[in-house]
């Protein structure tokens, strides 16, 4: 297993559009995670999934956003009606077990642009 | 309310020397405290993750240090690479269930030959 995967690693996309990435953890770990970062700040809490099932979401996470786990394997994180604030780095992390206690692992990131 | 402060914000250093970066806390009731290195551009990856019994943790040329009492960590680099230029972040975990991590800002350090 090579680690958390993301794609697509770059989006460059116009104003109103949506867009979506996708995210495959490693293959044993039950919990995955959303995060997005912009230049210069740490990660920020989006939504995290244990298994199939959505356990918590951020308010960060407005209406236009929405993630799924449908098999509980790979997540996709949708964003609707795109607007310029969106245009940061998406980050995927998965973990066996709780975060607060374990190992974290994230991917390489998906980066939009909105223009 | 929970916050993870970093300093410096940046750092700039030559090749071959040590460096030292500060994370303070006010996160509770503490569970852990992780530093990740993260590459421009890229994910951040883990480089120690301390409970509270523990004061240091070595990871290669990277040694953690954690004062429970006082809630402040520190990275120590030693004999630095140009590969080490990079962001690092201090991120705290609280003991409750759910997502409970909070990430400072990082410092970002730059290496020159």
């Amino acid at each position: 297993d090579t680690g958390v995967s993301q794609n697509p690693r770059h989006k460059i996309t116009k104003r109103g559009q949506n867009v979506t990435f996708r995210c495959d953890p490693i293959s044993e770990h039950n919990r995955l995670y959303w995060y997005r970062q912009t230049l210069g700040q740490g990660p920020e809490f989006l939504t995290y999934f244990q298994n199939e099932a959505q356990l918590e979401k951020s308010r960060l996470l407005s209406d236009r956003f929405s993630a799924e786990r449908p098999k509980g394997s790979f997540s996709t994180l949708e964003i609707q009606r795109t607007e310029q604030g969106d245009s940061a780095m998406y980050l995927c992390a998965s973990s066996l077990g709780a975060a607060s206690t374990g190992e974290l692992f994230f991917g390489e990131g998906s980066r939009l642009t909105v223009l | 309310k929970n916050q993870v402060e970093q300093s410096p914000q940046s750092l700039i250093i030559l090749e071959g020397k040590n460096c030292t970066l500060q994370c303070n806390y006010t996160v509770s009731p503490f569970s852990n405290l992780r530093w990740y290195k993260q590459d421009t551009g890229r994910g951040p990856v883990s480089l120690t993750i301390m409970t509270f019994s523990e004061n240091t943790k070595s990871n290669g040329r990277y040694t953690a240090t954690l004062d429970a009492d006082t809630k402040q960590s520190s990275l120590h680099i030693t004999a630095s690479q140009l590969s080490d230029s990079a962001s690092y972040i201090c991120v705290v975990s609280a003991e409750q269930a759910g997502t409970a991590l909070i990430f400072g800002k990082g410092t970002t350090l730059s290496v020159s030959s």
